[in-house]
């Protein structure tokens, strides 16, 4: 079993509606957790973090949090083409593990 | 403030030769971190160190890896000899603490190797 995995993808959705990505990981001492987005050659750039269990927005992101599932996502609303990027979960408990990404394909 | 600094941005080697890559974390930025990105994958943590000492090289290839951080400022990750498998993009990241909790960690642009 992976430690940090995510939906392979690729996702598409129509411009204007919800995206959400999927993200389930292994060790149950993981107490951060972080979406990055990943342009197509470029760095990761970090969205958002949540660590307390419940919701967590800013702006058209929202970040659930489900400890006793293990289970972290991220919901973007009014998805833009701009979106169109590949979304990296990490789990931190020592040291940050990434999931493999998810890419995510918004069409005008 | 400036960002994270790495180069050379592209290398293209043939295997079993050597190559360094460079960073320069953001100023004042105690932690610096080395990750291994191979095409469709997350990235992967190679070394951290905190100041100029190594907080984790659990999953560095000593045989062919090394990394330094003289000064506990800029660093220098090199691999000899190089692998066709070492063909990925390695990112340099750094964080202003001990990179513990919800510390951010903000990336460099990348250097992106091609083994031949």
């Amino acid at each position: 079993q992976k430690e940090v995995e995510q939906n392979s993808g690729p996702l598409s959705v129509p411009e204007g509606a919800i995206a959400s990505l999927n993200c389930t990981y292994s060790d149950r001492g993981s107490q951060s957790f972080f979406w990055y987005r990943q342009y197509s050659g470029k760095s990761p750039e970090l969205i958002m973090f949540i660590y307390s269990n419940g919701d967590k927005e800013d702006g058209r992101f929202t970040a659930q949090l489900n400890k006793a599932s293990q289970y972290v996502s991220l919901l973007i609303r009014d998805s833009q083409p701009s979106d169109s990027a590949t979304y990296l979960c990490a789990v931190k408990g020592g040291k940050l593990i990434f999931g493999q990404g998810t890419e995510l394909s918004v069409k005008p | 403030e400036a960002g994270v600094a790495q180069s050379p941005r592209y290398k293209i080697i043939e295997k079993r030769q050597s190559v360094a890559f460079w960073c320069n974390p953001i100023s004042g930025h105690a932690t610096l971190y080395w990750y291994q990105q191979i095409l469709g994958q997350g990235p992967k943590l190679l070394i951290q160190f905190q100041n100029n000492g190594v907080v984790d090289d659990s999953q560095l290839p000593k045989d062919r890896f090394s990394a330094e951080r003289l000064k506990g400022v800029d660093s220098t990750l090199k691999i000899q000899p190089a692998k066709l498998e070492d063909s990925a993009v390695y990112l340099c990241a750094s964080s202003y603490g001990s990179g513990g909790g919800w510390e951010t960690q903000y990336f460099g642009p990348g250097t992106r190797l091609l083994v031949l």
